[in-house]
């Protein structure tokens, strides 16, 4: 069993729709992070979260740390949404920063 | 606007040929990592430093070998080439603040061994 999962795998959303994709993890974390991975291969950061909730734009992102589990929120979604989403974690027993990954969730966002 | 730079972006190699991917960040970060990616896959660890001199391998075994020699710099070596190897490298750095740590990640090199 994977350290962090995350669901679901792949979603298929009409524009517009409000679509949430979830992440549970299994260990202690110092930190736990949203990221974007478009086609072309590159990654972007969307959100680092320790507590609560943030919101950037069309993006809201939650953690419930009693219950070791974190939802990316997209509202009014877009095609140009359409990515792959990784929740990954910073494990509270490496010393440090390293990251665990999450499998990824394949987001398509159709007009 | 990337602060990490990675190049090159592709690159189509023969077996059997050493190669460098190369690493830059201008934010200052002290801590850097490569990860390994492959299609439709999760990303891995294959390295990661945490300042000038200190490197360490990761928790995918990968015959690459790094150097950080600056705080700006830290590239990948492959000395032979093979196809095993080919794959999406990814280069990130991190900050610390507070105990919570940021990340950002570069564009990535996309390597073929033929």
């Amino acid at each position: 069993k994977n350290e962090v999962e995350q669901s679901p795998q792949n979603l298929t959303a009409q524009e517009g729709e409000f679509i949430t994709i979830n992440c549970s993890y299994s260990v202690g974390i110092s930190a736990l992070h949203w990221l974007q991975q478009h086609p072309g291969g590159g990654i972007v950061s969307l959100f680092m979260l320790s507590s609560g909730k943030k919101k950037h734009g069309r993006l809201i992102a939650t953690i419930n740390i009693q219950e070791k589990h974190s939802s990316l929120h997209i509202t009014a979604s877009h095609p140009r949404d359409s990515a792959v989403y990784i929740c990954a974690v910073s494990p509270q027993v490496t010393s440090g920063s390293r990251l665990t990954f999450g499998e990824g969730t394949q987001l398509t966002v159709n007009p | 606007e990337a602060d990490i730079y990675q190049t090159p972006r592709y690159l189509v190699i023969g077996t059997g040929k050493k190669i460098t991917l190369e690493c830059s960040q201008t934010m200052g970060h002290d801590k850097m990592y490569w990860y390994q990616q492959d299609p439709g896959m999760e990303l891995h660890l294959i390295h990661y430093s945490y300042g000038v001199n200190s490197t360490e391998k990761g928790d995918l075994s990968s015959e690459s070998t790094v150097s950080r020699i600056r705080t700006e710099h830290f590239p990948l070596t492959l000395e032979s080439a093979r196809p095993s190897h080919t794959s999406q490298y990814l280069c990130a750095s991190s900050e610390s603040s507070g105990g919570y740590y940021g990340y950002t990640f570069g564009s990535g090199t996309r390597l073929t061994v033929v």
